[in-house]
């Protein structure tokens, strides 16, 4: 089983503030996906990153994914009330050695919460 | 585009009562997923279709629980009889598989609550 663990699992702060959230695990993934989910919605996607180190930006969010493939992180700056939510990342199995692509592993999220 | 659409939005039901939850995917989109999230364990994948041909369904927690996919525009997830456990809100999910890292696109959910 390749467990994703997303830290930390609750992050409450003010408008205007950085944070970073953290998704990591022991496999090797051969993708990450982070999502971001609503309440009383389903996830939707953010980002994909496929090759170890790479860095991905959405406006003021950017994404890394880890040297190893195994960890990622998601910075967000000046943090507005609208980015509240539930920050999932997902891993796809892991490349050449019989992981489905399509089974996607989620961790159990960062409740993220901006006050304004 | 109406997304994934899932039905009912909401299901209150009694213990050992049969529940149906509904899913219409994307058009065009060959690959149908079911998850369910709760708090304690997140979002599980419980079955996965492919060309409407169930692939994995390693993640039905027991035979309580039933999938079908008749065409490619409809799948349903059945449980009977149902459980307090089983109380969870249950995700659909489609895309269209060419190859890897496609985007998953989730209906947005049905509420169960089963006392």
């Amino acid at each position: 089983t390749q467990l994703l663990e997303q830290s930390p699992q609750f992050l409450s702060i003010q408008e205007g503030e950085n944070l970073t959230v953290y998704c990591n695990s022991s496999s090797v993934f051969s993708s990450l996906q982070w999502y971001r989910q609503e309440p009383g919605e389903g996830p939707v996607l953010l980002v994909t990153v496929v090759t170890g180190g790479e860095v991905k930006k959405l406006k003021r969010l950017t994404f890394q994914f880890g040297d190893a493939r195994k960890d990622s992180s998601l910075h967000i700056t000046a943090a507005q009330p609208g980015d509240t939510g539930l920050y999932l990342c997902a891993g796809a199995g892991v490349r050449n050695s019989g992981g489905s692509n399509y089974k996607l592993t989620f961790g159990k999220g960062t409740l993220l919460t901006v006050n304004p | 585009d109406a997304g994934v659409i899932q039905s009912p939005r909401h299901e209150v039901t009694e213990m050992g009562q049969e529940v149906t939850l509904r899913c219409k995917p994307i058009s065009g989109h060959n690959s149908l997923f079911w998850y369910r999230q709760t708090m304690m364990r997140g979002l599980e994948l419980l079955i996965y279709f492919n060309n409407n041909v169930p692939i994995d369904d390693s993640g039905m927690p027991e035979d309580r629980f039933s999938a079908k996919m008749p065409n490619a525009s409809f799948s349903t997830l059945k449980i009977q009889p149902s459980e307090p456990r089983d109380s969870a809100v249950y995700f659909c999910a489609s895309r269209h598989s060419t190859g890897t890292n496609e985007k998953l696109f989730f209906g947005s959910g049905t509420q169960l609550s089963v006392l």
